[in-house]
């Protein structure tokens, strides 16, 4: 069955720090991967998506994020958070021609100022 | 520029109520999506819709039922409402392209006293 992992439930940064949330899937078929990001008291927000293409896809806010194929992994990276971070941050699955996403659980990102 | 609108924001009944909770989207989206998201669980999915006139179940829908009458609604309605379905819920919607995002609503915050 497909699946989304997210590694890190919970992690706390301070300002400035460097920001890597881990996301694998399980499925052997061609995916499409999406990055969403929900602000406190707000509904989910795209992030960035990789289809085809360029496996080091570049989002909004500085976020960005490499499909390698091989490890099934879709990591969401920034160099420096800011306070404004703070936020759930949610990977996604669209495996093959199939209608609905596969949802990770969330990581919970709280960045100190 | 509106996009996905949910109706009402806030709700408390109590056991064994019903109630309908409506959502409209203005981008032509053939795809809608109910989801409720509680903590520690992610979002999952109750019941979407591939167009007019059709619905289908997702992951977790007992208690819920669903229509698409119009391309551009997507009602849920709980016909007894249970404590368990306490829970903040999200409408979607997309275009059926595959590497296209889900565009969420604001939520609904639903309390079963």
């Amino acid at each position: 069955a497909q699946s989304v992992s997210q590694h890190n439930h919970h992690v706390i940064l301070s300002e400035a720090a460097s920001l890597e949330l881990g996301c694998n899937y399980s499925y052997g078929g061609t995916v499409n991967l999406f990055w969403y990001v929900q602000y406190p008291g707000q509904h989910l927000q795209l992030l960035l998506k990789y289809f085809s293409g360029d496996p080091l896809v570049k989002g909004i806010k500085g976020f960005e994020a490499e499909f390698i194929k091989s490890k099934f992994s879709f990591n969401l990276r920034k160099p420096s958070v800011q306070w404004s971070d703070t936020a759930e941050y949610f990977c996604a699955l669209r495996a093959g021609n199939n209608r609905k996403l596969i949802w990770g659980l969330g990581t919970s990102l709280a960045v100190n100022p | 520029n509106a996009g996905v609108t949910q109706t009402p924001k806030f709700r408390v009944l109590k056991t064994g109520q019903s109630m309908t909770l409506l959502c409209a989207q203005d981008m032509n989206h053939e795809y809608m999506y109910w989801y409720r998201q509680d903590p520690g669980m992610g979002l999952r999915l109750i019941h979407y819709s591939v167009g007019e006139g059709t619905t289908a179940k997702g992951e977790v829908p007992d208690g819920y039922n669903v229509s698409r009458l119009k391309k551009q609604n997507f009602l849920l309605g709980l016909e007894s409402a249970a404590p368990s379905q306490t829970s903040v819920y999200f409408c979607a919607s997309s275009t059926r392209t595959a590497n296209q995002p889900q565009h969420f609503g604001d939520g609904t915050r639903l309390s079963i006293l």
